[in-house]
């Protein structure tokens, strides 16, 4: 059975460009969550999508959108990178029926120069 | 506001030295607590949940409880293998998303 996996894995890119990072859930998952995670910090959440909809939002600007497709998986993308956009990308999915446990990927490591 | 707070913020332990880890948490009802294991570099990796005060868990090393404050993850016998970040995590009965605390890193020397 194949977990949450992400790419790429690892990405390099300069202040103001743009990113796009990619989740595909655990099998028999329709729910889909990012989160952001900086160096000694505990996630934060971003978004989660279900049914192809964002359907709850953290705290974070319109800079970071995403997007579902109709196989569940995600895509998160980041607008205008700042420095401060550095951090481990984390993809978690669950199933929304019973609003179940999140399991997370293995995340992409985004390093803003 | 919802917050989560862990103690302590790291944790040195000899190999075969019990000891527990502490999740403080504020959330406007409560649906599920979670612990997860987060090894450098990677994702974290699901440990338990737990949803009503009094609830216990076990699996190998590892037992966690629950109570209407606080949880605990107890480390009996640790390994060296054991080494990881430990996240604590609430989910509260409105919402999606998981509010994490900043995680204990347990280093357990043989």
């Amino acid at each position: 059975d194949a977990g949450v996996t992400q790419s790429p894995t690892h990405l390099i890119k300069t202040r103001g460009q743009q990113v796009t990072l990619r989740c595909s859930p655990k099998s028999g998952h329709d729910t889909v969550s990012w989160y952001q995670q900086a160096l000694g910090q505990g996630p934060q959440f971003i978004f989660q999508y279900y049914e192809e909809e964002e359907r709850q939002r953290g705290n974070f600007p319109d800079r970071f959108s995403g997007h579902q497709f109709p196989n569940y998986s995600s895509e998160l993308n980041v607008n205008a990178l700042l420095l401060g956009d550095s951090a481990l990308y984390l993809c978690a999915s669950s199933l929304d029926t019973v609003q179940e446990t999140q399991y997370f990927g293995p995340g992409t490591r985004l390093l803003v120069l | 506001e919802d917050q989560v707070t862990q103690s302590p913020e790291a944790l040195r332990l000899q190999e075969g030295e019990s000891s527990s880890l502490n999740c403080s948490y504020t959330v406007s009802g409560l649906r599920g607590l979670f612990w997860y294991r987060q090894d450098p570099g990677k994702g974290p990796e699901f440990l338990f949940t737990l949803y009503s005060a009094g609830e216990e868990k076990e699996k190998e090393r590892l037992k966690a409880t629950l109570t209407k404050k606080e949880s605990f993850l107890h480390i009996t016998a640790p390994k060296p293998e054991d080494s990881a970040t430990y996240l604590c995590a609430v989910q509260a009965s409105s919402q999606g998303n998981l509010i994490f605390g900043k995680g204990t890193k347990l280093s357990v020397k043989p």
